[in-house]
């Protein structure tokens, strides 16, 4: 079945530091991928997302490449803030169904 | 209203108690899902409901009983519950089929004493 692995946590930053979140999938098809993001308190938001091979998904700062050869989704923002504490869940939807198969999360705590 | 509204916030029930959790979406969706969050477990997914049909049920016991009258509205009926059963219940909806991604709501806070 489809699975997602998603780079343990916690990771503690210092403001303006680089953030990296590696995330890999396996899956068979050709899968959208998606990364969500849950403040403390609230649901998962969609942060932002690809839906094929070498497209790259942005929002608020923060960039992932649907890389196929890899099969990998990391996310990146090249200077994190103190509201960028969260715990982000990488995801990927294959099937018409519309149902998603979801990483465990990793929580970022930014520090300032 | 936009997005996915779920009530209550928060919730505590006794053991013997009977509540519903309540989701509702006007974004046009047709597919609308229950997950349960834990503190330090990763999502599970509970029930899919696509096109009011309910298409999955991953061994949720009975004391969790969901209920989907039309495409914007979600219940999750609880009855008997068991302290273990305490977590944040999220209620998501998508379009099938679109790539959207899932639109979650914000939670119920789910106590049970």
């Amino acid at each position: 079945g489809d699975s997602v692995t998603q780079m343990e946590g916690p990771v503690t930053l210092s403001e303006e530091a680089f953030l990296t979140i590696n995330c890999t999938y396996t899956a068979t098809g050709y899968p959208s991928l998606f990364w969500y993001v849950q403040y403390p308190g609230e649901g998962l938001q969609l942060l932002l997302k690809a839906t094929k091979a070498d497209d790259k998904g942005s929002n608020k700062g923060f960039e992932a490449t649907y890389r196929k050869e890899t099969t990998s989704f990391h996310l990146e923002k090249g200077s994190v803030q103190v509201s960028d504490s969260a715990v982000y869940f990488c995801a990927l939807t294959n099937t018409n169904a519309g149902k998603s198969t979801f990483g465990d999360g990793t929580t970022l705590t930014v520090k300032p | 209203e936009t997005g996915v509204t779920q009530t209550p916030r928060h919730l505590v029930m006794g053991m013997t108690n009977k509540k519903s959790l309540k989701c509702e979406q006007h974004l046009g969706h047709n597919a609308m899902y229950w997950y349960k969050q834990s503190a330090k477990k990763p999502l599970e997914l509970m029930f899919v409901y696509s096109l009011e049909e309910r298409v999955e049920n991953n061994s949720v016991p009975s004391r969790f009983s969901p209920e989907c009258p039309n495409s914007s509205h979600l219940f999750l009926h609880l009855h008997t519950l068991q302290p273990e059963d305490s977590a944040l219940y999220l209620c998501a909806s998508t379009m099938t089929g679109e790539n959207y991604g899932y639109t979650f709501g914000s939670g119920t806070r789910l106590t049970v004493v």
